[in-house]
């Protein structure tokens, strides 16, 4: 699985849009682009994923370039729920398989 | 709505003792898996299952053993505990789906071991 780069910590206004990047300039042509968040204390949640083409569900968005070397997850108006440590990860979809969490970016949400 | 439940938040055991940590799910899932997370060492893996009596060593199985009689749940066990077990463990599970292959965790447990 590609290597992921995200910076350590952000700030964000609560009800700002806050905008997490991530760099993988190494990922493979069959390697999706996954994104979790761990808020303290809890385990992981899924947030979205994507391969090539921008993706929104009702939680995020995620916006991946078009060399699909780097991405970035949007959440549209941050609310201090949203106060957690959020990870990038790129792997294959294959059946199964573990999931490679780096040291992800830790946001918080500041009223 | 997806559920995985860990049996235990807040565990704490002795030295030598042995420790059950069981994980159910509701969402008829074929893998699961249990890693551990450690401050600056992120999630490890411990072990994984594809099916029903079915395991697969991840990559850092020594001291503990798994075990996996129903497709539902999913226990780690913790031959003899000993102070370096002392963690928070996390169980996750995730169905077949090639274009979505999506990982849903339970809350945790957090033991320590004295």
């Amino acid at each position: 699985d590609a290597k992921t780069t995200q910076p350590t910590s952000m700030d964000c206004a609560e009800g700002r849009a806050a905008n997490l990047p991530c760099n993988h300039s190494t990922i493979s042509g069959n390697e999706y682009v996954y994104w979790y968040r761990q808020i303290h204390s809890q385990g992981p949640q899924y947030i979205i994923h994507g391969l090539k083409n921008n993706e929104t569900n009702e939680m995020a968005s995620l916006i991946i370039t078009e060399d699909r070397k780097s991405s970035t997850l949007i959440l549209p108006h941050a609310t201090l729920r949203d106060t957690a440590v959020y990870y990038c990860i790129v792997r294959e979809n294959n059946q199964g398989g573990k999931l490679i969490f780096g040291q992800g970016t830790e946001l918080s949400v500041k009223p | 709505d997806v559920k995985v439940t860990q049996s235990s938040r807040y565990l704490v055991k002795r030295t030598g003792e042995k420790v059950f940590l069981e994980c159910v799910q509701d969402m008829d899932h074929e893998n699961m898996f249990w890693y551990r997370q450690d401050p600056g060492l992120g999630l490890r893996l411990i072990y994984f299952s594809y099916d029903v009596k079915m395991k697969e060593k991840g990559d850092i199985p020594e001291g503990y053993s798994v075990s996996r009689e129903k497709k539902e749940r999913f226990s780690l066990i913790l031959e003899s505990a000993s102070t370096n077990q002392t963690s928070m463990y996390l169980c996750a599970s995730s169905a077949n789906r090639v274009a979505k292959n999506i990982q849903y965790f339970g809350a945790g447990t957090r033991l320590s071991v004295l």
